[in-house]
């Protein structure tokens, strides 16, 4: 695609209940990133996929935590019984190779309210 | 991975130019310096990238000096639109380890 999609853009949920953010990359970008951002906050790294293969998932906060990206594109950031402190946007971006890391294109990002 | 360091806010006039410290005293040898701009309720937007010495686009100016430690980001004659966070990040060009740590932002607010 044009650019990296993000979807849901807003996502309200009650306390407990499992949510799934989904990010589609540009085409043919083989590395993904997750990071979060709270209210007014800076950006925490989450995860990092090269193809689908994540070498590093120490950044997730918590075992509640996962992510899965399949067939090299689509990517599932899963939060299992959220809480309220889960609350947050959750950005995706990706890269065109592991080359040129640093330049990364952000999608909108996904709005996580956990009531 | 070097960490770095930036002003949490600064404030300008239309018109100015306005410069973006960065510190980053552990910059590695293989690590290059990224600039993003981030609007409210949108992602980062890259804005420039550089190694040593300046960098020029259409957006901004980056400066480097020779060892490193810091870096500049140049906004000439800034707008009311360049109102955002702007974001000093520093990590290698190939990404080995994954994770690329972004510093805490400088939240630019450009006055009438």
């Amino acid at each position: 695609g044009a650019g990296v999609s993000q979807s849901p853009s807003n996502k309200v949920t009650e306390k407990g209940k499992d949510v799934e953010l989904r990010c589609d990359p540009i085409s043919g970008h083989t590395a993904l990133y997750w990071y979060r951002q709270s209210l007014g906050q800076g950006l925490e790294f989450l995860i990092y996929f090269q193809g689908n293969s994540a070498p590093d998932k120490s950044g997730l906060p918590s075992d509640r935590f996962s992510a899965e990206r399949t067939g090299g594109s689509v990517s599932t950031l899963t939060i299992q019984r959220t809480q309220q402190e889960d609350s947050a946007v959750y950005l995706c971006a990706s890269s065109y190779d592991s080359a040129g890391a640093n330049v990364l294109t952000f999608g909108a990002g996904s709005r996580l309210t956990v009531l | 991975l070097a960490k770095t360091t930036q002003p949490i806010s600064m404030d300008s006039y239309e018109g100015q130019e306005v410069n973006i410290t960065c510190s980053h005293n552990n910059i590695a040898t293989n690590d290059y310096i990224t600039w993003y701009q981030q609007f409210p309720s949108q992602g980062p937007r890259f804005i420039i990238q550089g190694y040593k010495t300046k960098v020029t686009n259409e957006v901004a100016s980056l400066f480097i000096p020779a060892d490193r430690k810091s870096s500049t980001l140049s906004l000439p004659r800034v707008s009311l639109s360049d109102t955002a966070v702007y974001y000093c990040l520093v990590g290698p060009y190939y990404n080995q380890g994954g994770k690329l740590i972004f510093g805490q932002g400088t939240e630019l607010s450009v006055k009438p």
